[in-house]
């Protein structure tokens, strides 16, 4: 089946500490987004990819990067991770379409604690 | 700006009773609106989604929701819950980006609780 693929599923890193999460696609999809979301909060955009393009949202704070090396995986990386930084990200994917119509296809997600 | 908003951040229902789940839309153009649903420690799954097709849009699991552009609503139901549709329930509008693709404005979302 054509799906999302995140891992870890569970990833604890320490305070400042570097981590590296991963998202990977069968569906071919042109665009790519990273979202972080807190307890009981709605999903918050970081940024996302159409193609290789880059799409930071404004409020995403210059600790998180990604990079995406081919159509098919999508990495997160958060530089020196804080207590505010422990949230569940989550990966999705949608098509390149002209209107908007196409809905996003999401990730199981990756819930990261910070010691 | 496009925007969505969920009336009632927790809905309880008993098993079996109609649920209705609120949602109401902010748009200056005819708006792409979706419906998804996330358990647990999981990711989010598309429950249904408005394109304009038709007004009355069936999902998955049995939900359904209608359009209605003269309340600017595209509230949530089914008829009869189930203890596994517990869930948080998040409508989506999408909008488009200075790059050229699209992302979603999500609601606050809406915990469902089911009683037995």
């Amino acid at each position: 089946d054509a799906m999302v693929i995140q891992n870890p599923r569970y990833q604890v890193t320490q305070f400042g500490k570097p981590v590296t999460l991963s998202c990977s696609q069968t569906l071919n999809h042109n665009v790519m987004y990273w979202y972080q979301q807190k307890s009981s909060q709605a999903p918050k955009l970081l940024f996302h990819y159409y193609d290789k393009d880059f799409n930071n949202e404004a409020d995403t704070p210059d600790n998180f990067q990604s990079r995406r090396p081919n159509t098919s995986f999508c990495f997160l990386d958060i530089r020196s991770p804080g207590l505010g930084d422990a949230a569940m990200y989550l990966c999705a994917t949608s098509r390149d379409s002209e209107g908007g119509y196409d809905e996003q296809f999401f990730g199981p997600g990756t819930r990261l604690t910070v010691l | 700006a496009q925007s969505v908003t969920q009336l009632g951040s927790h809905v309880s229902v008993s098993e079996g009773a109609l649920v209705l789940l609120r949602c109401n839309y902010s748009s200056s153009v005819p708006p792409y609106l979706f419906w998804y649903v996330q358990y647990p420690n999981q990711g989010l799954q598309l429950l249904l989604k408005y394109t304009s097709a038709a007004t009355l849009v069936k999902g998955i699991n049995g939900f359904e929701a209608e359009f209605k552009k003269s309340e600017t609503s595209f509230h949530l139901t089914k008829p009869s819950a189930h203890m596994s549709d517990a869930a948080e329930y998040f409508c989506a509008v999408s909008v488009p980006t200075t790059s050229g693709t699209y992302k979603y404005i999500f609601g606050t979302g809406t915990r469902l609780k089911v009683l037995a």
